[in-house]
């Protein structure tokens, strides 16, 4: 299996730019999740989904939309990026259930200009 | 609200040491707990788990009991390696309700800031 599956690995944006980071995942997971990873802020939670077509907004949401056509892909498009959206982007999927843990992506390294 | 609190480093050690990280959360209800680890450069990685009271986590020598009365989990280990160097996360999960979405309940991580630790030779 190949787990979950982010791309792009590194992108570098200009600011104002549009783009999608892309997360796959091939374990039939129900719950997908976006963190964003900054140094001294640990985790944040930006978006989430509980199933296809069901979506919500995390702690860090304004900027970055989200949604769930399908059980297997969750991209996380980044409306017009700004230099605050700098970080490391994590993708994550579990099972529905206390006794699970995530499994997550390599992560994406964003940087914006 | 929920939350945990973990010691943040940076920890070094010298190899063979012994290892605890502590942590202690703040929850409602009844959480499972979870302790992730990152290497550099990488993704989080589920180091061990335990969903229910005196229950103990173990995987990799790294071990965990599930203390209620406490409400702590803290990470140890016997004798660390140089290859154990990484940054750990202590996630207890929660079960949450969605503001915007009505009647949609579902499991949320909370994760703590992580402690960085560093095993020198």
């Amino acid at each position: 299996n190949a787990g979950v599956t982010q791309t792009p690995k590194f992108q570098v944006l200009k600011t104002g730019q549009s783009m999608t980071l892309q997360c796959a995942q091939d374990m039939n997971h129900e719950y997908m999740s976006w963190y964003r990873q900054d140094p001294g802020m640990g985790l944040r939670l930006i978006h989430y989904s509980v199933g296809a077509g069901i979506t919500d907004q995390g702690e860090v949401p304004n900027g970055y939309n989200v949604s769930r056509s399908t059980t297997e892909d969750f991209p996380l498009r980044l409306l017009s990026a700004a230099p605050s959206q700098t970080s490391v982007y994590f993708c994550a999927s579990r099972e529905q259930g206390a006794s699970y843990g995530y499994t997550f992506g390599s992560g994406t390294r964003l940087t914006v200009v | 609200g929920d939350s945990v609190t973990q010691m943040e480093g940076p920890v070094t050690l010298s190899e063979e040491a012994f290892l605890t990280i502590n942590c202690t959360y703040t929850a409602t209800g009844y959480p499972s707990l979870f302790w992730y680890v990152q290497y550099p450069g990488e993704g989080l990685q589920l180091l061990l788990k335990a969903t229910k009271a005196d229950d103990k986590g173990s995987n990799k020598g790294f071990e965990a009991t599930y203390r209620k009365e406490t409400t702590s989990f803290h990470l140890e280990k016997g004798s660390v390696q140089v290859s154990d160097s990484a940054v750990y996360f202590c996630a207890p999960l929660v079960h949450s309700q969605s503001k915007r979405l009505r009647k949609t309940s579902y499991d949320k991580v909370i994760f703590g800031p992580g402690t960085s630790l560093s095993v020198i030779p």
